[in-house]
């Protein structure tokens, strides 16, 4: 039973350009959700995070869009960098799920110069 | 600063070794997570943490042993492991706060078993 899904395994983006990654969620109890960006072989960096009561979150290039009618989320990075080619895991947590993050399969980004 | 250590980098052990893992942060963060992470793979939680008790266990076989001795430190106690345990592990911390906590990760461990 896959709780977050990121139905895209991979986007490609020129640099300067927009880079917008996916993600669906089931579970109606999720009020929290976060982006994570992953190097191999790196413990994954919190990007940016968005609670249920929002449906905007901004910082820097980066914005976290929810629509929670829709169950879906996205993160837009403007304008995108070759740097920023990593994988890109969304986690959702709330509810019974209480300190415990639920994460979608991830989307490799790839940003060419 | 959003630091979690682990120690070591790299572990190499064989089936019948005892070995441990070690994380520490400084922010005084009160729950702690191990997960565990395959190539291509999201990361799976093993063990949470909070004010150092053990609040969840994944079902996680018990050749796996954490131990929490200090609201800093975090250890995962390695013993008879298999092949397929070898995996990249990943410490997390975060404050708690009422759930919209951000868990923060160290770069992991990346263990192999022979």
């Amino acid at each position: 039973d896959q709780q977050v899904k990121q139905n895209s395994p991979s986007l490609s983006v020129q640099e300067g350009r927009i880079s917008i990654l996916n993600c669906d969620y089931t579970n109606s109890m999720f009020d929290y959700f976060l982006w994570y960006k992953k190097y191999p072989a790196e413990g994954p960096t919190f990007l940016i995070s968005i609670s249920s009561i929002k449906d905007k979150n901004e910082d820097g290039r980066f914005t976290v869009f929810l629509n929670k009618s829709a169950k879906h989320l996205s993160l837009h990075i403007v304008p995108s960098q070759p740097g920023d080619s990593a994988v890109y895991f969304c986690a959702a947590s709330g509810g019974t799920s209480y300190g415990k993050l639920t994460f979608g399969q991830g989307t490799i980004l790839t940003v060419h110069p | 600063d959003t630091e979690v250590t682990q120690t070591p980098k790299h572990l190499v052990m064989g089936m019948t070794n005892k070995k441990s893992l070690k994380c520490e942060q400084h922010m005084g963060h009160r729950a702690m997570y191990w997960y565990k992470q395959k190539a291509k793979k999201p990361p799976e939680l093993m063990f949470v943490y909070s004010y150092e008790k053990l609040s969840i266990n994944e079902s996680v076989p018990s050749r796996f042993s954490p131990e929490c001795p200090n609201s800093s430190l975090l250890n995962l106690h390695l013993h008879a492991l298999q092949p397929e345990d070898s995996a990249l592990y990943l410490c997390a911390s975060s404050l708690p706060t009422s759930g919209e906590e951000t868990q923060y990760f160290g770069p992991g461990t990346r263990l192999l078993v022979l």
